[in-house]
Parts: structure tokens; C-alpha cells; sequence
């Protein structure tokens, strides 16, 4: 299995500030064939299910504010969201599907310093 | 836009088979777009895959979970389901149908989740 391992496991970002959680996989998601990176992010809220963000590493899912982007390749990734609003607390994810089982970071708990 | 829609029992005994079914509205589940899926997550801990099933019927599954799990469709009611037999309190977990496009396997449509919690 590819274990992605994320950090920080918490952060505490002031609003307005840029807030940046990492993703490492432990062995490349970055297809060949295509060039495209098997990476996706997530945010998850209490009480709602989770949203999709990003995909192929640093494309938006429609209707996610430009303020969250996505970078990285091969086995490093990050999410940035530029400048934090309230609505942004919540715990993120990163998932890879290269190859099955698909799996998924521990998660990034992000707060409002 | 894909809507999907978890339901089953919240309590099954240990040693029972947990049994939930995915209703998908706003497409057809057999329009072959997509493929249909199965997450978990226990209180306090991460995302799990439990495995998908295309159209066809062809499934993948986790082999963590291999020897329990059944994921089948049934394309006349558009839903898909998810037995997990012999649970233990150890699947006592909020579980997701998800799904996505069929040439990547990230995840765009989510159920609500229903917890099931595994209790005597």
C-alpha cells in the first residue's frame, strides 16, 4: 500500500494569513504515461460530508474558491490556502489513487490562531 | 449533478453482517461514467477505502477487508451496496458511498455518511 503521511497534524493560522499543509507519499503517484500526479485534497466540516478540492494535484474542483491551490509532484505535495477565512476551519486530507487500495493521509487539523 | 444517499441499519451485533445500500439520483448509475464506491471512518481516525464496483459489476476491493466484503449494483433501482460480514466493534465507523469519473478515481460526490456502530 502507498501511505501518505501528512503534516503538520494541527495548525493554527491567523485569519487572512496563508495556511500550507504538506502530503508525502511513500512511493510516486506521478503516471508516466500522462504525466499527471494521482493526488487529490480534501476538506472535511463537522456534521457535512467531505469536499473534493483539488484533483490531478493542482486542478480546483468547480466552485472551490482560488484562494485554495494545489502543487507538488512525484511524492511531494501541498495545499496552500492563500488567505484563511473562518469557513475554512475544518480537517484536510490528502488521498492518493495511483493504485488500490486507494488511501488517504491521517488528516490536517486547521484552526483559527 | 450525481446525489448519493446511504441507508441501513445504525446497530449490528458483533459477529453479524453489516449491510448498507447507495441510492444515486440526478444520473444514472449505469450511464458508465463513473465508478461507485465505498469509504469508511472511525471516530478520530482517517479515511478508509473499502473497494468499488463499475457498472459491469467488476469490483476491487481492499485486501485489508478482502475476505468480508461484497460490494454488488443493481442498475433497475440505481444503487449500489456494501455487505461486511463477521464485523467487530473495530468497524464501528461513518460510512461514505462515494463516486467519481472512471478515468481517475478521486472522489467528487459524496453520500451524508451514516454511522454504524457495531454493539451488542
Amino acid at each position: 500500500d502507498i501511505v501518505m503521511t501528512q503534516s503538520p497534524d494541527s495548525l493554527a493560522v491567523s485569519l487572512g494569513e496563508r495556511a500550507t499543509i504538506n502530503c508525502k507519499s511513500s512511493q510516486s503517484v506521478l503516471y508516466g504515461s500522462n504525466n499527471k500526479n494521482y493526488l487529490a485534497w480534501y476538506q472535511l466540516k463537522p456534521g457535512q460530508p467531505p469536499r473534493l478540492l483539488i484533483y490531478w494535484a493542482s486542478t480546483r474542483e468547480s466552485g472551490v474558491p482560488d484562494r485554495f491551490s494545489g502543487s507538488g509532484s512525484g511524492t511531494d505535495f501541498t495545499l496552500t490556502i492563500s488567505s484563511l477565512q473562518a469557513e475554512d476551519v475544518a480537517v484536510y486530507y490528502c488521498q492518493q489513487y495511483y493504485s488500490t487500495p486507494q488511501t488517504f493521509g491521517q488528516g490536517t487539523k486547521l484552526e483559527i490562531k | 449533478q450525481v446525489q448519493l444517499q446511504e441507508s441501513g441499519p445504525g446497530l449490528v451485533k458483533p459477529s453479524q453482517t453489516l449491510s448498507l445500500t447507495c441510492t444515486v439520483s440526478g444520473d444514472s448509475i449505469s450511464s458508465g461514467d463513473y465508478c461507485w464506491t465505498w469509504l469508511r471512518q472511525p471516530a478520530g481516525k482517517g479515511l478508509e477505502w473499502i473497494g468499488r464496483i463499475y457498472t459491469s459489476g467488476t469490483t476491487n476491493y481492499n485486501p485489508s477487508l478482502k475476505s468480508r466484503v461484497t460490494i454488488s449494483v443493481d442498475t433497475s433501482k440505481d444503487q449500489f451496496s456494501l455487505n461486511l460480514s463477521s464485523v467487530t466493534a473495530a468497524d464501528t465507523a461513518v460510512y461514505y458511498c462515494v463516486s467519481g469519473p472512471l478515468d481517475a478515481y478521486y472522489f467528487n460526490y459524496w453520500g451524508q455518511g451514516t454511522l454504524v456502530t457495531v454493539s451488542s
